[in-house]
């Protein structure tokens, strides 16, 4: 059965240094999302991606933050430069666009990347 | 702003009974409402997902509804198993995002 995989499954970083979280989605599927979880909190989204450009994202997702598909099967976040509140599981997830829309659509998450920044 | 309520505390039952679960949400109308399960260090996995002129989805032992009178979902494990133990996420659905909630633990003893 086809999944979302990530990697790697645990990133420790030092504050001030840049991450890249790196997914490969389900082949067919045209919707990817970035959304995280910080211990014992709910799980927050992030940013949304179709067509190669950003759908949606929160506020969350500031300036330091960015995405990217760089090729017909990856999938990245980039922060740029974490912050100790950065800490947290990263999933990404995909869906397909049955009918035209991702909102209405099942998403595939991912394992997850633990971050811990230091 | 959206707000998104499930049972904080968990919820312990017995194997063989019937586990309801509830989502309460305000200053939102969703078209779609999707319920996911989460076991500890992993990822959310799609249980079903409900359309706002569905009162009522099922499938196998899962049983849910949708009140959007009330803003309110219901979610049921018929003939609850202890393999059934594990986080369940209330997710609204929104044009491409999920807004979750935090979640209801469900154990289920022997």
């Amino acid at each position: 059965e086809p999944e979302v995989t990530q990697t790697p499954s645990h990133q420790v970083t030092q504050m001030g240094q840049e991450v890249i979280l790196r997914c490969v989605p389900i082949s067919n599927h045209l919707y990817f999302y970035w959304y995280r979880q910080i211990l014992g909190q709910k799980v927050e989204f992030l940013v949304s991606f179709y067509n190669n450009e950003i759908s949606e994202k929160s506020e969350i997702f500031d300036d330091q933050f960015s995405v990217e598909r760089p090729d017909g099967s990856n999938f990245t976040l980039k922060i740029r430069s974490t912050k100790l509140e950065d800490s947290a599981m990263y999933f990404c997830a995909s869906s397909d666009s049955v009918g035209g829309g991702a909102y209405y659509n099942e998403q595939f998450f991912g394992p997850g990347t633990r971050l811990t920044v230091l | 702003s959206q707000k998104i309520e499930q049972n904080s505390e968990a919820l312990n039952i017995q194997e063989g009974k019937t586990a309801t679960l509830t989502c309460n949400y305000t200053n939102y109308s969703p078209a779609y409402l999707q319920w996911y399960r989460q076991d500890p260090g992993r990822g959310p996995v799609f249980l079903l997902l409900i359309r706002e002129n569905e009162k009522e989805k099922r499938k196998e032992r899962l049983k849910v509804t949708f009140d959007t009178t009330l803003k309110q979902s219901l979610f049921h494990i018929t003939a609850s198993q202890p393999a059934d133990s594990a986080t369940y996420l209330c997710a609204l659905s929104g044009y491409s995002t999920l807004t979750f909630g935090k979640g209801t633990m469900l154990l289920v003893s022997p």
